[in-house]
């Protein structure tokens, strides 16, 4: 019940592409869902989030859909770049004492 | 602001020693939360801890420990090193505790256990 499930692993995209990574969950009371940028050597940051009151939101090149019916949810990078090429977490959670629970991870490597 | 600070940053043990973790959150964040990354697995949660009182837990051994400082500074203590304790530790600090406050990680502490 706690699962989040993504994909791709791993993913190679050309500069100027679209990266998709896709998550899904099975605990429909999970209410906050961010998405989180790792890079080498690093802890992960947050990158963008959403609530299940909106279907998208958008934050420049970065779009996160949101499918409540389905129980998925996806970033779209857009207009991908080299120095985009990280770790993506997405991750599930709840209001109050409640764990954040992690998908494991999508390396992206965007190539010139 | 001075971001999260973990130390060390690495980290050489040997099976069955054990060992402590520091965690100095950001000012004024008083959640403190703790990850084990190792690949494949991505992040597994350890342990939430707010006002110096561990607020959850997550499905680790009773080797894992930690305990928070009046400060919120945080410790994480591992007893009876495994090899599988090999992984990435990561702190991340919130301004609240529980699920949708967004945290903030330090870069981590790399242990390896020989």
């Amino acid at each position: 019940q706690q699962q989040v499930k993504q994909s791709p692993q791993s993913l190679i995209v050309q500069k100027g592409g679209i990266s998709i990574i896709n998550c899904a969950y099975e605990n429909t009371a999970f209410d906050y869902f961010p998405w989180y940028q790792q890079f080498p050597g690093k802890g992960p940051a947050l990158l963008i989030a959403i609530r299940p009151d909106v279907s998208e939101k958008k934050e420049g090149r970065f779009t996160i859909s949101f499918n409540k019916s389905a129980k998925q949810f996806s970033l779209h990078i857009m207009d991908s770049q080299p120095g985009d090429s990280a770790t993506y977490f997405c991750a599930a959670s709840r209001g109050g004492y409640q764990k954040v629970t992690f998908g494991t991870g999508t390396k992206l490597q965007v190539i010139p | 602001k001075a971001g999260v600070t973990q130390t060390p940053r690495y980290l050489i043990k040997t099976r069955g020693q054990q060992v402590t973790l520091s965690c100095s959150p950001i000012s004024g964040h008083r959640s403190v939360s703790w990850y084990q990354q190792t690949p494949g697995q991505g992040l597994q949660f350890l342990f939430e801890y707010f006002s110096e009182t561990q607020r959850n837990k997550g499905n680790f051994p009773g080797r894992f420990s930690g305990r928070q400082f009046s400060n919120s500074r945080s410790e994480m203590n591992v007893s009876t090193l495994e090899l599988g304790d090999s992984a990435l530790y990561l702190c991340a600090s919130s301004l609240a505790p529980g699920g949708d406050s967004p945290l903030h990680f330090g870069n981590g502490t790399r242990l390896t256990v020989t």
